[in-house]
């Protein structure tokens, strides 16, 4: 399979605890974006790599998340201190740079319930 | 960042019927995504409109692409249950993040 994967696809954590998120991009592209959705919502946008630099991460939620691409391959998003509102699907997508229209191939996602 | 509407919120139909789901803006669009997306799946990419008044077909779906580049339609022809999942309109007028509207929810039952 050379889509997008993601790792857990679930993950169910008490408040407080940290939890890391793993994607896997499509191999050839050199741009990975991380976003969120809530339950009848779009998914909303965090923050994007060029390769390993973090071009954009003025829209993640708050100091409690991070995310790093080291490699520029493939990333991962933490959020520590987990709180209930924290609770959505993290998406994650990759696309390549010279691609005109910004078409974006995303993974499964990640599941996240926060109790 | 421009609002995207989509309408209808939610659309509940039976198999072999025809449906239109609308995606519009205020703003003008540098070019417009679809997406679909399967409960507990993230979104597949349909198509990318780009010029005014494009229209483009993916079998049984037809894409419209407002003269003005304001407003889109996905129109389904008849509806498989297959089809049912969120349909998500987005934008890439930042050339980095997808911008998306809410979705419009489909059930088709047989």
């Amino acid at each position: 399979d050379t889509g997008v994967s993601q790792d857990p696809r679930h993950k169910i954590t008490k408040r407080g605890q940290n939890v890391t998120f793993r994607c896997d991009p499509i191999s050839e592209h050199n741009r990975l974006y991380w976003y969120r959705q809530t339950l009848g919502q779009g998914p909303e946008f965090l923050t994007y790599f060029q390769n390993e630099a973090q071009l954009e991460k003025s829209r993640l939620l708050s100091d409690r998340f991070s995310a790093e691409r080291p490699k520029g391959s493939f990333s991962t998003l933490e959020i520590q201190r987990t709180e209930q509102g924290d609770s959505a699907m993290y998406l994650c997508a990759s696309s390549l740079k010279r691609d005109t229209y910004n078409e974006q191939f995303f993974g499964p996602g990640t599941r996240l319930t926060v109790l | 960042t421009q609002l995207l509407e989509q309408s209808p919120q939610f659309l509940s139909i039976q198999e072999g019927e025809n449906l239109t789901v609308y995606c519009n803006s205020s703003s003008v669009f540098s070019s417009l995504q679809w997406y679909r997306q399967e409960p507990g799946e993230g979104p597949v990419l349909l198509v990318t409109v780009v010029t005014g008044g494009e229209v483009k077909k993916l079998k049984r779906l037809t894409f419209q692409f407002g003269d003005a580049r304001k407003d889109s339609s996905l129109h389904i022809t008849a509806a498989q249950p297959g089809d049912t999942g969120l349909y998500l309109c987005a934008d890439s007028n930042s050339g980095y993040a997808l911008n998306f509207g809410k979705g419009t929810s489909l059930l088709v039952t047989p």
